[in-house]
């Protein structure tokens, strides 16, 4: 799996949008980007999935550079339910593990 | 919304007893996979498991540990004789064959081996 770089923390205010970045600068052309979330010990959290085009859903956005080599998960609106350790994890499609770095610990404050 | 349940929420065990660890996947879902995360550590993955056999093993799952899909629903983790630090979560997930690759997570077992 390509290596992927998060900083180890982030603060946000609630109600304001948090921007999460990840570093692949050594993605491949079949690696798609994913992004999941763990709320203190719960399961890992599916929030969203590219390859190259930028995606929204109910959840989030994930904007992907045009080199590949980076993204950037978005939260439009955070609230404090949304403080977790975020997981961005790049892997070939249909390849069978998912490979948990150590994430980004996002803090949401009132 | 279909989820992955797991039972139980949390299993507490004596050093070198069996344990098994139940996970009812997604019912059309035909990929399953238990991972596990010691306190503190990261999530790691142990197996996967397709059409009734281990597709995947990381070199976590050595000859103590072992999966199976006892009839249409179920898929256990079962652990031999468990050492300390079999201590962890342990958190199964599945995905349909074929169209999107996500993997849905369960809530996780609490393992603790005394």
């Amino acid at each position: 799996d390509a290596k992927t770089t998060q900083p180890p923390s982030m603060d946000c205010a609630e109600g304001r949008a948090a921007n999460l970045p990840c570093n692949h600068s050594t993605i491949s052309g079949n690696e798609y980007v994913y992004w999941y979330r763990q709320i203190h010990s719960q399961g890992p959290q599916y929030i969203i999935h590219g390859l190259k085009n930028n995606e929204t859903n109910e959840m989030a956005s994930l904007i992907i550079t045009e080199d590949r080599k980076s993204s950037t998960l978005i939260l439009p609106h955070a609230t404090l339910r949304d403080t977790a350790v975020y997981y961005c994890i790049v892997r070939p499609y249909n390849f069978n593990k998912f490979y948990f770095g150590s994430g980004t610990k996002l803090n949401v404050k009132p | 919304e279909p989820e992955v349940t797991q039972t139980p929420s949390h299993q507490v065990t004596q050093m070198g007893q069996e344990v098994i660890l139940r996970c009812v996947p997604i019912s059309n879902h035909l990929y399953f996979y238990w991972y596990r995360q010691i306190l503190g550590q990261k999530v790691e993955f142990l197996v996967s498991f397709y059409n009734n056999e281990i597709s995947e093993k990381s070199e976590i799952f050595d000859d103590q540990f072992s999966v199976e899909r006892p009839d249409g629903s179920n898929f256990t983790l079962k652990i031999r004789s468990t050492k300390l630090e079999d201590s962890a979560m342990y958190f199964c997930a599945s995905r349909l064959a074929g169209g999107t690759d996500t993997q849905y997570f369960g809530p996780g077992t609490r393992l603790t081996v005394l």
